[in-house]
């Protein structure tokens, strides 16, 4: 089974440039997150959806961040315009909302797209 | 909100235990997992505890006490391969909110 699947892995800008994330999550799962981490620090929550809703958006940058998941299953994440604070991994993971024994809605995370604005 | 922390590195050798404590605050509680990652990589799940106890899968197990705020993570029969940052994290409703992370690294 594949898992959550995220490109690029790497992405080099200019502040002031635009930049887009994609996120394919696992089939099946109808719950999506895309998170932030900056080195050394655990991951942080920007945004939730369920299906096709954001359902908690909450810590996203609106002013410069935005994300659409349009048919409930992959996703974009884009920042426009970057600022050197960006440079960081953009996680994406996704779970199941069914109650399968043992799954307790686990998120399942991808490998991450990596960002530095120059 | 929660309040995380565990420490920031360890060191062990090949074939030792090692033992990473994680200590949280919370306003709400749904569990708590244990995730592992490789630099460079996704973090993958380990473990996940929401009642009192002991969860042992393999060579990795997990505690937790919730009246105390408290989870450890055990690694027995270290291999090399366990040279990896391992997250904390705390789940209240849907969101998870992690630990810094406890960079382990295993020496020959």
């Amino acid at each position: 089974e594949a898992g959550v699947v995220q490109s690029p892995r790497y992405k080099i800008i200019e502040k002031k440039q635009p930049v887009a994330f994609w996120c394919n999550p696992i089939s099946g799962h109808n719950t999506l997150y895309w998170y932030l981490q900056n080195l050394g620090q655990g991951p942080e929550l920007l945004i939730r959806y369920e299906n096709e809703e954001a359902v908690d958006d909450s810590q996203l940058p609106k002013d410069r961040f935005s994300a659409e998941r349009l048919k409930g299953v992959d996703s974009t994440l884009k920042i426009q315009p970057a600022e050197l604070g960006d440079s960081a991994v953009y996680l994406c993971a996704s779970s199941s909302s069914a109650q399968v024994e043992g799954e307790q809605n686990i998120q399942y995370f991808g490998a991450g797209t990596r960002l530095s604005v120059l | 909100g929660q309040n995380i922390d565990q420490p920031t590195e360890m060191t062990a050798t090949e074939g030792a235990i090692v033992q990473i404590n994680c200590t949280y605050q919370t306003s709400g509680f749904n569990g708590l997992f244990w995730y592992q990652q490789h630099a460079g990589e996704a973090p993958t799940f380990l473990s996940y505890n929401v009642l009192d106890g002991l969860e042992e899968k393999g060579r990795f197990s997990s505690f937790l006490s919730r009246s105390k705020g408290y989870s450890y993570l055990l690694l027995k029969e270290l291999q090399m391969k366990d040279s990896a940052s391992y997250l904390c994290a705390v789940r209240r409703d849907y969101k998870l909110s992690f630990g810094a992370g406890t960079t382990v690294t295993v020496r020959a």
